[in-house]
């Protein structure tokens, strides 16, 4: 099993409808979750951080996380074209003292 | 503005040739970090550092070394070793490591094999 794992995608979503991307992760003491948007040729760039379970709202994102099913999401209402970017899971192991990166979910919003 | 500084933008290795990649940092972070991203792939680590004068092999460190002499600077070279150095060199840092604070990144930088 891949310490952190992701649908590698692509996901085409409908201008204006919910995106959902999901992650998951094998270490069981985890206690830090980000969620990080990498456009094409870029560097990635923070969207949120989850620490507890249950949502976090920030504007159009909200990430969902379910220590108990090792298991963590990323919701964007309303898509939008500009939305379309690949998107990292990142999970700070504490075992190892480090955070391991997803290979990322290709997301695409078509008009 | 705080952030992080990577240079070259574009950096092009010929063979048995090595090459060192900037970073620098001004947010007083005591950790940094070098990944390795290939097309369609994920973050690699390479090396990272906690604090001055000390950093710890990643994931994949056969070919690279690094220094850390100074906070702001976490400098990584690209050794002849790397046979296949293509690929988009990321540096990251953190406000410290372990951290629960998330890891910022600089804008990266694109090797090429001439």
């Amino acid at each position: 099993q891949k310490e952190v794992e992701q649908n590698s995608g692509p996901l085409s979503v409908p201008e204006g409808a919910i995106a959902s991307l999901n992650c998951t992760y094998s270490d069981r003491v985890s206690q830090s979750f980000f969620w990080y948007r990498q456009y094409s040729g870029k560097s990635p760039e923070l969207i949120m951080s989850i620490y507890s379970n249950g949502d976090k709202e920030d504007g159009r994102f909200t990430a969902q996380l379910n220590k108990a099913s090792q298991y963590v999401s990323l919701l964007i209402r309303d898509s939008q074209p500009s939305d379309s970017a690949t998107y990292l899971c990142a999970v700070l192991y504490s075992s190892a003292s480090k955070i391991i990166f997803g290979s990322g979910t290709r997301l695409s919003i078509r008009p | 503005d705080g952030g992080i500084t990577q240079s070259p933008k574009y950096l092009f290795r010929k063979e048995g040739q090595n090459v060192t990649l900037s970073c620098e940092q001004n947010l007083n972070h005591d950790a940094m970090y070098w990944y390795r991203q290939d097309p369609g792939q994920g973050l690699r680590l390479i090396y990272y550092s906690q604090i001055v004068n000390d950093f710890q092999k990643g994931d994949i460190a056969e070919g690279y070394s690094v220094s850390r002499e100074k906070k702001e600077s976490f400098p990584l070279t690209v050794t002849s070793a790397q046979k296949n150095p293509t690929a988009f060199y990321l540096c990251a840092s953190s406000i410290d490591s372990p951290s629960n604070q998330p890891q910022h990144f600089g804008d990266g930088t694109r090797l090429s094999i001439l």
